[in-house]
């Protein structure tokens, strides 16, 4: 069983330009979560999703991010026009259903670098 | 916000008991402990989970006072590749987790 997987593992863009981090959860795995870990600084929350719905939003900038998990294929964390402070490794992870035991598996990790 | 308070550093020498502790005085009644650890830039990984009682895995144990207002994971016996982040959660069932800044695990030779 594979585990999750993210793509690309590193990513480079200039200021403007779009940022598309993809992860594809464990099989069997409904439920994805993302998170943002800036350099020396802890994992922050970003969003929680199930199939096709969006759970929990709460830590997700206002402006320029959203996130889709669509019926099909693997959930995405779109970032609009980055900026330098975007820079940061960004974990997915995933989880089978909604009564977990709260065991998530996370991926590898995107790593965005903002020229 | 994180509802743990974590002792920033610490060290171990192979081969001896890691013994990390965890403070979580707000913690509610339905909330569960959870330890995940960072080695270095990884992913996190997933170590053990308890609610009232002790716990032991094949990784570790958590120890959690009776009145649940603190806890203690165990390495029995730390190596180098324990090196890590060790990243003590209370979370609600089905809630998110909510890391906060961890304890840095060094084990020496």
């Amino acid at each position: 069983n594979a585990g999750v997987m993210q793509n690309p593992r590193h990513l480079v863009r200039r200021r403007g330009q779009e940022a598309r981090l993809r992860c594809s959860p464990m099989k069997g795995h409904s439920h994805v979560y993302w998170y943002r870990q800036l350099p020396e600084e802890g994992l922050k929350f970003m969003v929680y999703l199930q199939k096709e719905n969006i759970i929990d939003e709460s830590g997700m900038p206002k402006e320029r991010f959203s996130a889709e998990f669509p019926k099909e294929g693997p959930s995405i964390l779109r970032i609009q026009q980055v900026v330098r402070g975007d820079s940061a490794a960004y974990f997915c992870a995933s989880s089978p259903n909604l009564e977990d035991t709260g065991e998530l598996f996370f991926g590898e990790g995107s790593r965005l670098t903002v020229l | 916000d994180a509802k743990t308070t974590q002792p920033t550093s610490m060290d171990c020498a192979e081969g001896r008991a890691a013994n990390l502790p965890c403070n979580h005085s707000t913690i509610s009644g339905n909330e569960y402990v959870y330890w995940y650890r960072q080695i270095h830039s990884q992913g996190p990984q997933y170590i053990i989970h308890g609610l009232k009682n002790n716990e032991t895995n094949e990784m570790a144990s958590l120890i959690i006072t009776e009145d649940r207002k603190s806890s203690t994971l165990i390495l029995p016996h730390a190596t180098l590749r324990d090196t890590a982040v060790y990243y003590c959660i209370v979370r609600e069932p089905s809630d998110k987790l909510i890391f906060g800044t961890g304890t840095r695990l060094q084990v020496f030779p």
